[in-house]
């Protein structure tokens, strides 16, 4: 049982690359988010999906793209990089609304 | 949406002294609400939670409260040691209409011998 898997664990890019941001989890969780974490400003939340195939935007959406094709999986993708998405991405899940999230070990990317 | 605040932002104390962050938040119908812990490097773990037909809860050095009138919920730690130095999040949700889990800015707490 692996939990919640992000890769890759770090990231450079320049200015207008596109990537994604991978994240699974091996708990048959429902609910998965991403969350993204700034100094002083805690986790802000950009997607989230309460099962395959639902998705809905968070608190900071814009520039980010995500799907949930299956349970397991539910990746991020930023579709042109900018240097204000430098930041670390976390991923998680839960079982249940009445349940607190996994964490997965997080993705910090940097944007140059 | 709803909003949740964390005060204090930094709080230091020595070994052995007790420690309280407190939250607020603004949605009266939040009714679940966590607490993670986030040491230096790693990623929020969960360290307890509190439901709101529950007033507080108890894990061993570890306690919530909930104040639902007031919309305010508090964890605190007796007897801290070193290892309790890490960041601190709370959070709130509305489990009846929302799978947002919306989160505090977070409490750094020190932990000095």
């Amino acid at each position: 049982n692996a939990g919640v898997t992000q890769t890759p664990k770090f990231q450079v890019l320049k200015t207008g690359q596109s990537m994604t941001l991978q994240c699974a989890q091996d708990m048959n969780h429902e609910y998965m988010s991403w969350y993204r974490q700034d100094p002083g400003m805690g986790l802000r939340l950009i997607h989230y999906s309460v099962g395959a195939g639902i998705t809905d935007q968070g608190e900071v959406p814009n520039g980010y793209n995500v799907s949930r094709s299956t349970t397991e999986d539910f990746p991020l993708r930023l579709l042109s990089a900018a240097p204000s998405q430098t930041s670390v991405y976390f991923c998680a899940s839960s079982f249940d609304l009445n349940y607190g999230y996994t964490f997965g070990s997080g993705t910090r990317l940097t944007v140059v | 949406g709803e909003n949740v605040e964390q005060h204090p932002s930094t709080l230091s104390v020595q070994e052995g002294d007790s420690a309280v962050i407190k939250c607020t938040y603004s949605d009266s119908a939040s009714n679940y609400f966590p607490w993670y812990k986030q040491e230096l490097g790693k990623r929020p773990q969960l360290i307890i939670d509190i439901r709101s037909n529950v007033g507080e809860k108890k894990d061993q050095r570890i306690a919530v409260t909930l104040n639902k009138t007031a919309k305010h919920f508090s964890l605190h730690i007796t007897e801290t040691q070193p290892e309790d130095s890490a960041v601190y999040f709370c959070a709130a949700r509305n489990t009846g209409t929302a799978s947002k889990l919306t989160f505090g800015t977070g409490t750094r707490l020190q932990v000095t011998l």
